[in-house]
């Protein structure tokens, strides 16, 4: 079945770019079913979405994080992955990758396992 | 502050009923779908409940799902201490132009 996993640095100093990719297997990338979206959570708190792409390249993210966020995709990897400048200590979170059923719904499902990412000096 | 409030806690004994409510607007709820998500501890959220009402394949009857007016709920029946975990709400909110959770429940099964 369909899997995603995440993967990147777990330590990011303050004011420099975080970088994540997720891969995807058991599936492909390039559905024209799906977006593919990035999620984080801070250390003991609530989910926030951070922005979803397509497999053409197109993207939607959240407004209260555009200006720093890219997400990108990478077909022939089966990858994506999202890129957030500027980081500060509220960055430090963990961050899911998910398939993201973008239509009317606007569902997630399946999850990646998480990756915890601290941003510190 | 989340778009889509949901009580902190929430709490019931085996084999109860209990409701996890997500109230909304307009904006969000009133017009569009509420999908629901089970965070079981140390473990990534699961999709519960999608379309307002719909189960994925392998989640138990005893999950359901409702919506009305700009407010949705989550109900669980026949409570088991393996459904101790935080459920959130989430939907898109047109007015933000984006993807919206609620704050999260924490339930406990006691």
């Amino acid at each position: 079945q369909l899997q995603v996993q995440e993967s990147g640095p777990g330590l990011v100093k303050p004011s420099e770019t975080l970088s994540l990719t997720c891969s995807v297997s058991g599936g492909s990338i390039s559905s024209s079913s799906y977006y593919w979206g990035w999620i984080r959570q801070p250390p003991g708190k609530g989910l926030e979405w951070i922005g979803s792409i397509f497999y053409s390249g197109n993207t939607y993210y959240n407004p209260s994080l555009k200006s720093r966020v890219t997400i990108s995709v990478d077909t022939s990897k089966n990858q994506f992955s999202v890129r957030l400048s500027s980081v500060t200590a509220a960055d430090t979170a963990v961050y899911y990758c998910a398939r993201h059923a973008a239509a009317s719904t606007n569902w997630f499902d399946p999850w990646g396992q998480g990756t915890l990412v601290s941003v510190s000096s | 502050q989340s778009v889509l409030t949901q009580p902190p806690s929430a709490s019931g004994t085996p084999g109860q009923r209990v409701t996890i409510s997500c109230s909304g607007s307009s904006s969000n709820i009133g017009t569009n779908s509420v999908n629901w998500y089970q965070q079981l501890p140390g473990t990534a959220p699961k999709l519960l409940i999608y379309s307002n009402n719909q189960r994925p394949s392998g989640v138990p009857d005893r999950f359901s799902g409702s919506k009305s007016g700009a407010s949705a709920s989550l109900a669980i029946s026949g409570l088991q201490s393996e459904d101790e975990a935080d459920y959130y709400c989430a939907g898109w909110d047109d007015s933000l132009n984006g993807l919206v959770f609620g704050g999260g429940t924490k339930l406990t099964v006691l």
